[in-house]
């Protein structure tokens, strides 16, 4: 099945510790991107990759890292989390940065 | 800035009661505009891309417009099961790695009461 996964689902954290959340697609697709959402903001862009080794900053990077040292995976990175990064975070793909995005499960992450 | 409004915020329908959402956007050049489906708790379904003024699609119940300004969902007769929040989003013409950035609105949370 074709699918965009993500782990972990649900994450409770403190303040400063280090966290990732993976990503993977299984349709070989070259654009992956990480949103977060929030309430009365909407979905808001935090990075994407055009392809392997080649990313690019969205709308709200800070605080967050990323890496695409393959092509199906593309983990989310916080360095030291902080509580205004409570949020539900999704991943998505596209077989180009032009077409439709497949959406992951998303991620509801809680820092305290 | 890319910039997009999405209106009413909610919406609340009976069961058969056509209607419309609006999408305005404000890009330097539009290269295509995106329709998503989102059910709670779960992520953004694809609905429908709109590339150039006049463009037109339809799937089900749900049909897109797009003008130089705007696009509107129109949902004819809709369902139960249509209740959902709606989600447009834009993808602009630009250079260098800016023209990959998808911009989204906030949304309209559709509810339709049988």
């Amino acid at each position: 099945e074709a699918q965009v996964t993500q782990n972990p689902r649900y994450l409770i954290t403190v303040t400063g510790k280090k966290l990732t959340v993976t990503c993977s697609q299984n349709m070989n697709h070259e654009y992956m991107s990480w949103y977060r959402q929030d309430p009365g903001l909407g979905l808001r862009q935090i990075y994407y990759s055009m392809n392997v080794e080649v990313t690019d900053k969205g709308d709200v990077p800070e605080g967050y890292k990323v890496s695409r040292k393959e092509k199906r995976n593309f983990p989310l990175i916080l360095e030291s989390p902080s509580p205004n990064q409570t949020s539900l975070y999704f991943c998505a793909s596209s077989p180009t940065p032009y077409s439709e995005q497949f959406f992951g499960p998303g991620t509801r992450l809680t820092v305290l | 800035e890319d910039q997009v409004t999405q209106s009413p915020e909610a919406l609340r329908l009976q069961e058969g009661e056509s209607s419309s959402l609006n999408c305005s956007y404000t890009v330097s050049g539009l290269r295509g505009l995106f329709w998503y489906r989102q059910d709670p708790g779960k992520g953004p379904e694809f609905l429908f891309t709109l590339y150039s003024a006049g463009e037109e699609k339809e799937k089900e119940r749900l049909k897109a417009t797009l003008t130089k300004k705007e696009s509107f969902l129109h949902i004819t007769a809709p369902k139960p099961e249509d209740s959902a929040t709606y989600l447009c989003a834009v993808q602009a013409l630009g250079s260098g790695g800016s023209n990959y950035k998808l911009t989204f609105g906030k949304g309209t949370l559709l509810t339709v009461n049988p």
